[in-house]
């Protein structure tokens, strides 16, 4: 296991269009977290997972957002009908309990 | 208001030469703080974590301090490296709740030769 994978690194999409983003945490790792981050800020709260239960969801989520995690393993996260402001990096992190957060890649989204 | 704020935003150094970040918190009850270097297009690395009893707490040619009292925490670089130029970003945990990590802003810094 070589830490957090996500997938696709780089996606550019058209207004309108819908995206999926997925992420495989460390396997050992029951908690999961999606974050937003923009160029010069440092990454939002999105949504955390403690194994398939999805906990709390930020108020950053519109209801064009969707996250899930079907087995307490991988989640993806879903943008529905795409907007310019939605591009961003989009960054997963799991860890177990209280301990340090190990980040993905990320994954880069624009929208044209 | 909890929150975590970091200076300065940007810092152009001399490869070779040290220099100090600075991160200041209001984040209440306190359970840790890290720090995390963010190269371009990749995700956060931990770099280090303070807890409340640490003050201070090094890893190769970065050391971090943490002062609890005044609620600030430092990290130096010393004999910076290219490699070195990065976001470096604060993170500090409170006791409580499942979404309890709050993020400073970053402060990028850019190590020239």
């Amino acid at each position: 296991d070589t830490g957090v994978s996500q997938d696709p690194r780089h996606k550019i999409t058209k207004r309108g269009q819908n995206v999926t983003f997925r992420c495989d945490p460390i396997s050992e790792h029951n908690r999961l977290y999606w974050y937003r981050q923009t160029l010069g800020q440092g990454p939002e709260f999105l949504t955390y997972f403690q194994n398939e239960a999805q906990l709390e969801k930020s108020r950053l989520l519109s209801d064009r957002f969707s996250a899930e995690r079907p087995k307490g393993s991988f989640s993806t996260l879903e943008i529905q009908r795409t907007e310019q402001g939605d591009s961003a990096m989009y960054l997963c992190a799991s860890s177990t309990g209280a301990n340090v957060l190990t980040f993905g890649a990320g994954s880069r989204l624009t929208v044209l | 208001k909890n929150q975590v704020e970091q200076s300065p935003q940007s810092l152009i150094i001399l490869e070779g030469k040290n220099c100090t970040l600075q991160c200041n918190y209001t984040v209440s009850p306190f359970s840790n703080l890290r720090w995390y270097k963010q190269d371009t297009g990749r995700g956060p690395v931990s770099l280090t974590i303070m807890t409340f009893s640490e003050n201070t707490k090094s890893n190769g040619r970065y050391t971090a301090t943490l002062d609890a009292d005044t609620k600030q925490s430092s990290l130096h670089i010393t004999a910076s490296q290219l490699s070195d130029s990065a976001s470096y970003i604060c993170v500090v945990r409170l006791q409580t709740g499942a979404n309890n990590l709050f993020f400073g802003t970053g402060t990028r810094l850019t190590v020239i030769p």
